[in-house]
């Protein structure tokens, strides 16, 4: 079965070190987003890629970057994790429709 | 700006019926998605309403209206299984999700 999957689903850094998040989909679908989730708040996007070698800042794109290098791989890569960066990360895709998104089952970062 | 008002909280009781509702502040969405998020889980799509009116998908229905920038979810036969957050979605004029805070959907036996 298809299936959009993130790694590693913890992680505690410290702050000033650059961080990578996985994210791995073999639904084939061009395109793919990478949205955080803190208490009290809905999700926010953070860099958004509609296929191989586009990459788009999304509303808090500040501090991450994005590459995409295959339709598979969205990594997500915190340049100089910031306490204000601790919180929950998700990854998804769709197929055309960005109303229906797939998500990853996140990813919980803790930034000290 | 743009944002997308729900309550923080609702209360039913199993077999009953539940509105959430979402009110939108915006020049325009293209149309309203809603998505149920369990507790430690990701967000899964429910439903999108493209056109104003009521979209039927089981026990969930999704109704949009333009005029009012008004949107509700409506589940029925609530099943403690339907205990979860749900969040409404704008699909704004970059085609980009907007997301509302969720409302938390106890149910009580």
């Amino acid at each position: 079965d298809a299936e959009i999957t993130q790694s590693p689903r913890h992680k505690i850094t410290e702050t000033g070190r650059q961080v990578t998040l996985a994210c791995h989909q073999t639904w084939n679908h061009n395109n793919m987003f990478w949205y955080r989730q803190d208490l009290g708040h809905g999700l926010r996007l953070i860099h958004y890629s509609y296929g191989v070698q586009d990459t788009n800042k999304g509303e808090v794109s500040d501090g991450y970057s994005v590459s995409r290098s295959n339709t598979e791989d969205l990594p997500l890569t915190l340049e100089s994790a910031a306490s204000s960066q601790t919180s929950v990360y998700f990854c998804a895709s769709s197929e055309s429709s960005d109303h229906e998104q797939y998500f990853g089952p996140g990813t919980r970062l803790t930034v000290t | 700006g743009q944002s997308l008002e729900q309550p923080s909280e609702v209360t039913a009781v199993e077999g009953a019926i539940v509105q959430i509702n979402c009110t939108y502040q915006t020049s325009g969405f293209y149309g309203l998605s809603w998505y149920q998020q369990h507790d430690g889980g990701a967000p899964t799509f429910l439903s999108y309403n493209a056109l104003d009116g009521l979209e039927e998908t089981g026990r969930f229905s999704s109704f949009l209206s333009r005029s009012d920038s008004y949107g509700y979810l409506l589940l029925q036969e609530l099943q403690m299984k339907d205990s979860a957050s749900y969040f409404c979605a704008g699909l704004d004029s970059n085609y980009q999700l907007i997301w509302g805070a969720g409302t938390k959907l106890i149910i009580k036996p």
